[in-house]
């Protein structure tokens, strides 16, 4: 079956713009968690949806926001982009088990 | 954010040595999950485990659920070239079903 699949692969954005990115989860996974990753660092926590409700949440600025669709798919915008945002942004969708699956991330850049 | 405590940071190793690398808690897990990420993309899962003192097999690779659930350890045998990545640890505590991870251990093989 299709994997996680994550929209755009690559983006440059100006700062002060703002970003939408894609995640669609594998078929029948309804939970769906958003990671930042910089260069050297592991991977920091933003959010997780499940069933359109956001069940988790991590130490992140008000900027970051995320939404899911009745059909598990989600998006995560950033407004107002900071240099310091630039990032792979990681998306893993899990079914009933605890096992995440990862898309191949969007790498953004903030110039 | 919480994160496990991974070690060793990084290893620079000979083809064809062992590997070892350990995630350690103050807390009690359920699962433990090992992971590798290749540069750009996304983790990819490479072993689950579900029950204290559990030992799994991947190929060369083998994890082992601590019998204190508050540690796991991922041996990879006969290193070759495509080791070469970063290994993250995850765990999920209880009813909580966060994922928390480990900061990575990055695996460099020399030449």
């Amino acid at each position: 079956k299709a994997g996680v699949t994550q929209t755009p692969r690559y983006l440059i954005k100006t700062r002060g713009q703002q970003v939408t990115l894609s995640c669609s989860p594998i078929s029948g996974h309804r939970s769906v968690s958003w990671y930042q990753q910089t260069p050297g660092q592991g991977l920091q926590f933003l959010f997780e949806y499940f069933s359109e409700t956001q069940r988790n949440k991590g130490n992140f600025p008000g900027r970051f926001s995320g939404r899911q669709f009745s059909n598990s798919r989600s998006e995560m915008n950033v407004s107002t982009l900071e240099l310091g945002d630039s990032a792979l942004y990681l998306c893993a969708t899990r079914g009933d088990g605890t096992e995440a699956f990862f898309g191949q991330g969007t790498r953004l850049t903030v110039v | 954010g919480q994160q496990l405590n991974q070690s060793p940071q990084s290893m620079f190793i000979q083809e064809g040595e062992d590997v070892s690398m350990n995630c350690t808690s103050s807390s009690i897990f359920n699962t433990w999950l090992w992971y590798k990420q290749e540069p750009g993309e996304g983790p990819v899962l490479l072993i689950a485990l579900y029950k204290a003192g559990e030992l799994t097999s991947n190929g060369r690779l083998t994890a082992q659920f601590g019998i204190t659930r508050k540690d796991s350890f991922l041996n990879i045998s006969a290193s070759i070239p495509s080791d070469v990545g970063i290994y993250f640890c995850a765990g999920q505590r209880g009813s909580n079903y966060q994922l928390i991870w480990g900061a990575g251990t990055k695996l460099i093989i020399k030449p």
